[in-house]
């Protein structure tokens, strides 16, 4: 089956610094991308939408310009944490889309646990 | 929007005993619904999928949901649980249109005892 992977699997950063957490498709190429966010005994939260080489589209009350997105190839999309917070602490978990067999299938990774400290 | 709500954040069965997890839709058109596994610390992996074919849909490890329109509901079911299949459960339907998403419910989490 499609295979999602996430790098790194857990990061434990400063407050003030800026964390990447990278996004890969690994055996099939991905149009969409999503990004989720995840708090402790909760359902998961859709941050943004990313297409291959145009710029993602973040739901409402997402900062765009604190969560950087980008997905400069049909396998790769990355996260960007600006300026990380205590606040910003989570589970973060990307999904990737392909069309087939008539329908979506979307396959997620198996997610990055950020702890700002 | 489309929209799916779960009934019973905690659900706790004795292994062997059936599994029910409630799932119920809001969708003004027939929609696209899935069930989610996660288990601790980890993404999630497909249960199963309704796509508008058959109702009965038939799943991995053993899962099965069925599709009942006039209940707009899909409650996912396996008739003897095992130990291994304690996590945390998601119902999901697909938001059709120009920007598909999905939207999660709250999560179920199911406790296997001995």
């Amino acid at each position: 089956g499609a295979v999602v992977s996430q790098h790194p699997s857990w990061v434990i950063c400063k407050s003030g610094t800026s964390v990447k957490i990278e996004c890969r498709s690994l055996d099939f190429q991905a149009t969409t991308m999503f990004w989720y966010r995840q708090f402790p005994k909760q359902s998961l939260m859709l941050m943004a939408t990313s297409n291959e080489g145009s710029k993602a589209t973040y739901e409402q009350g997402v900062e765009k310009d604190k969560f950087l997105i980008n997905h400069a190839s049909l396998t790769l999309s990355t996260l960007t944490v600006t300026s990380a917070h205590p606040e910003d602490s989570s589970f973060y978990i990307c999904s990737a889309r392909v069309y087939g067999q008539g329908s979506y299938e979307q396959y997620f990774g198996p997610g990055t646990r950020l702890t700002v400290t | 929007a489309q929209s799916v709500t779960q009934l019973g954040s905690h659900v706790s069965v004795s292994e062997g005993a059936l599994v029910l997890l409630r799932c119920n839709y809001s969708s003004s058109v027939p929609p696209y619904l899935f069930w989610y596994v996660q288990y601790p610390n980890q993404g999630l992996q497909l249960l199963l999928k309704y796509t508008s074919a058959a109702t009965l849909v038939k799943g991995i490890n053993g899962f099965e949901a069925e599709f009942k329109k006039s209940e707009t509901s899909f409650h996912l079911t396996k008739p003897s649980a095992h130990m291994s299949d304690a996590a945390e459960y998601f119902c999901a339907v697909l938001n059709t249109g120009t920007a598909s998403k999905l939207t999660f419910g709250t999560g179920t989490r199911l406790q296997v005892t001995l």
